[in-house]
């Protein structure tokens, strides 16, 4: 089945533990993006990648890192997560041009 | 500033009660835009790209416009089902391709039978 993952679906962590959330996708496509979707605010990008070690700054990336080592996996990683990074985090994914595929998301709570 | 606006910010509607949702849209240079639903607790789930002023596109109740400053989802006939926010996207990415996306804040969607 052709899907975006995120793992873990749900977290709960503390000011300044280092933390990763993985994402993959299956459908071997070129484009892969963060977003974070916050009350009042919307959805708002991250991070984006146009390919294998190709990633460039979306609107918010404070305080957030990426890599993207193979073509399928695009990972979030928040070296030192504050509470204003608690948030529902998407990751999505598409051939370039065309319309994106996202994963279901990722609750994360920083106490 | 890039800025993606729509309106309402929900919508309750009869079943049956067509109406239209608004995306109104300020980016220096259009390079696609994009109608998302979103249900409770999930990933949005695509529903159409525009390209340019006069472009149309339908999918079973659903039709999206394009103007040069705007963007219409009118909705024909409601069901229940259709409930969900409606989220409209542009691309000020390069070309034709995705890169960065400005999302709106979405129309909220409540169809009551």
């Amino acid at each position: 089945e052709a899907q975006v993952t995120q793992n873990p679906r749900y977290l709960i962590t503390v000011t300044g533990k280092k933390l990763t959330v993985t994402c993959s996708q299956n459908m071997n496509h070129e484009y892969m993006s963060w977003y974070r979707q916050d009350p009042g605010l919307g959805l708002r990008q991250i991070y984006y990648s146009m390919n294998v070690e190709v990633t460039d700054k979306g609107d918010v990336p404070e305080g957030y890192k990426v890599s993207r080592k193979e073509k399928r996996n695009f990972p979030l990683i928040l070296e030192s997560p504050s509470p204003n990074q608690t948030s529902l985090y998407f990751c999505a994914s598409s051939p370039v041009g065309y319309e994106q595929y996202f994963g279901p998301g990722t609750r994360l709570t920083v106490t | 500033e890039d800025q993606v606006t729509q309106s309402p910010e929900a919508l309750r509607l009869q079943e049956g009660e067509s109406s239209s949702l608004n995306c109104s849209y300020t980016v220096s240079g259009l390079r696609g835009l994009f109608w998302y639903r979103q249900d409770p607790g999930k990933g949005p789930e695509f529903l159409f790209t525009l390209y340019s002023a006069g472009e149309e596109k339908e999918k079973e109740r659903l039709k999206a416009t394009l103007t040069k400053k705007e963007s219409f989802l009118h909705i024909t006939a409601p069901k229940p089902e259709d409930s969900a926010t409606y989220l409209c996207a542009v691309n000020k990415g390069y070309g034709g391709s995705q890169g960065n996306l400005i999302f709106g804040k979405g129309t909220k969607l409540s169809v009551k039978p």
